[in-house]
């Protein structure tokens, strides 16, 4: 069965480095996303990407953030300057033709920790 | 502003017990309402979603949910919980123009006893 895979499932940075978190999403996909978990507070929404470009980001996704589907086949999500609060849990999603038409499948996740 | 509230954060039951998950939402249209299930290690997968129609729906696993519009709520129920069932569990909700994001609640965290 086709699935989303991120990597690292759990990385460690010092506050003010950069960090990559990387996603595979299923093949056919066009849509993908990136959302979060601060320990003990709701899941958020980040970011979507469609057709190479970002569709829509939330309050959170600042310039801070970035976003790139480099090869066709990886999505990545970089944090250039870490600070703590950026500590949680970082689901990657990706779906066929939207969440409104189809469903978006989730990876397992990524724990980031800032220290 | 959508909302979603899961006042439960953590339920236990036993084996065979049936199950409720209360969920409720925010929002000024019609939504589409989503239920997903994260078991330990593993990313979030969908058990059932809601978007028209009939307002009982099932979903995998042997779960259903109901929506009611009066109550601006979508409840997830089993009749009969497995030991597998222990899993946290997510409410979200999405519209139906405009923005593609999901909307997530908090939460349930179900443990399930022998």
């Amino acid at each position: 069965e086709p699935e989303v895979t991120q990597t690292p499932s759990h990385q460690v940075t010092q506050m003010g480095q950069e960090v990559i978190l990387r996603c595979v999403p299923i093949s056919n996909h066009l849509y993908f996303y990136w959302y979060r978990q601060i320990l003990g507070q709701k899941v958020e929404f980040l970011v979507s990407f469609y057709n190479n470009e970002i569709s829509e980001k939330s309050e959170i996704f600042d310039d801070q953030f970035s976003v790139e589907r480099p090869d066709g086949s990886n999505f990545t999500l970089k944090i250039r300057s870490t600070k703590l609060e950026d500590s949680a849990m970082y689901f990657c999603a990706s779906s066929i033709g939207g969440t409104k038409n189809t469903e978006a499948f989730f990876g397992q996740g990524t724990r980031l920790t800032v220290v | 502003a959508q909302s979603v509230t899961q006042p439960d954060i953590h339920i236990t039951v036993s084996e065979g017990a049936s199950l409720e998950l209360r969920c409720n939402y925010s929002y000024g249209a019609t939504p589409y309402l989503f239920w997903y299930v994260q078991s330990p290690g593993q990313g979030l997968q969908l058990l059932l979603k809601y978007f028209s129609g009939d307002t009982l729906v099932q979903g995998i696993k042997g779960f259903e949910a109901e929506f009611k519009r009066s109550q601006s709520s979508f409840n997830l129920r089993k009749p009969s919980v497995h030991w597998s069932d222990a899993a946290e569990y997510f409410c979200a909700v999405g519209a139906y123009y405009g923005t593609d994001k999901l909307i997530f609640g908090t939460g349930t965290r179900l443990q399930v006893f022998p």
